[in-house]
């Protein structure tokens, strides 16, 4: 059975980089045509896509938070990860990783993204204070 | 950016009553990709039908999905217990990916 667990510090400081990692079990990140990715939810919010990587390092990211985002993957270790540059109290939240199904493409400077979820994580929650 | 409204924002149903969850979208979903999740207290979101009325491996045939263009909804047929939480769409046919605001089903 696929399961994603989330891992990382529960706390960053304002200013600093957010890093969690993700680690995929009773599946490999290398087989099918799956994207992997990450999925953030505010306390009391709804839920706001972040991006999405497929095994071979090809990365879509949404607009809004591209300029501080980076998701990588390390098949070796069937893992993947997120670091958020620069954070405010706004990045507080829970942070989910989820197996992505459909597929993407990059057209001139646009993007074409055509995911859905179908495995999430069970998230982790990270809180952005001094 | 296609922005997703779902409404009611919580409706209050009985166990065996039957739930009609909406969402609208601000331009067409294209090829009807849109999904609907459900969201336990203090759990992941689960996912429930994509492709607007497509069934994900193991969920109940009491959910069923319909519509298209900007008008999908999201039905219960009768309520089980476990069914009260809350649910959101998420369209897939244009960048970024989006959710609605969702709707919360709660026990009357």
């Amino acid at each position: 059975q696929l399961q994603l667990q989330e891992s990382g510090p529960g706390l960053v400081k304002p200013s600093e980089t957010l890093s969690l990692m993700c680690t995929v079990s009773g599946g490999s990140i290398s087989t099918g045509s799956y994207y992997w990715g990450w999925i953030r939810q505010p306390p009391g919010k709804g839920l706001e896509w972040i991006g999405a990587i497929y095994n071979s390092g090809s990365t879509y990211y949404n607009s809004s938070l591209k300029s501080r985002v980076i998701i990588s993957v390390d098949t070796s270790n069937n893992q993947i990860s997120l670091e958020v540059s620069s954070v405010t109290a706004a990045d507080t939240a829970v942070y989910y990783c989820a197996r992505h199904v459909g597929s993407a493409y990059s057209y001139g400077i646009y993007d074409h993204i055509y995911f859905y979820m179908d495995v999430w994580g069970v998230g982790t929650t990270v809180t952005v204070s001094s | 950016e296609i922005v997703l409204t779902q409404s009611p924002r919580t409706v209050s149903l009985s166990p065996g009553e039957r739930a009609t969850l909406s969402c609208r979208a601000s331009q067409s979903v294209s090829s009807r990709y849109l999904a609907w999740y459900q969201q336990r207290p203090g759990q992941a979101p689960r996912l429930l039908i994509h492709a607007a009325s497509n069934r994900a491996t193991g969920v109940p045939d009491r959910f069923s999905g319909s519509g298209s263009d900007t008008d999908f909804t999201l039905t219960i047929s009768r309520l089980e217990p476990e069914d009260f939480a809350v649910y959101y769409c998420q369209q897939y046919g244009g960048s970024p990916l989006t959710f609605g605001g969702g709707t919360k089903v709660e026990i009357k």
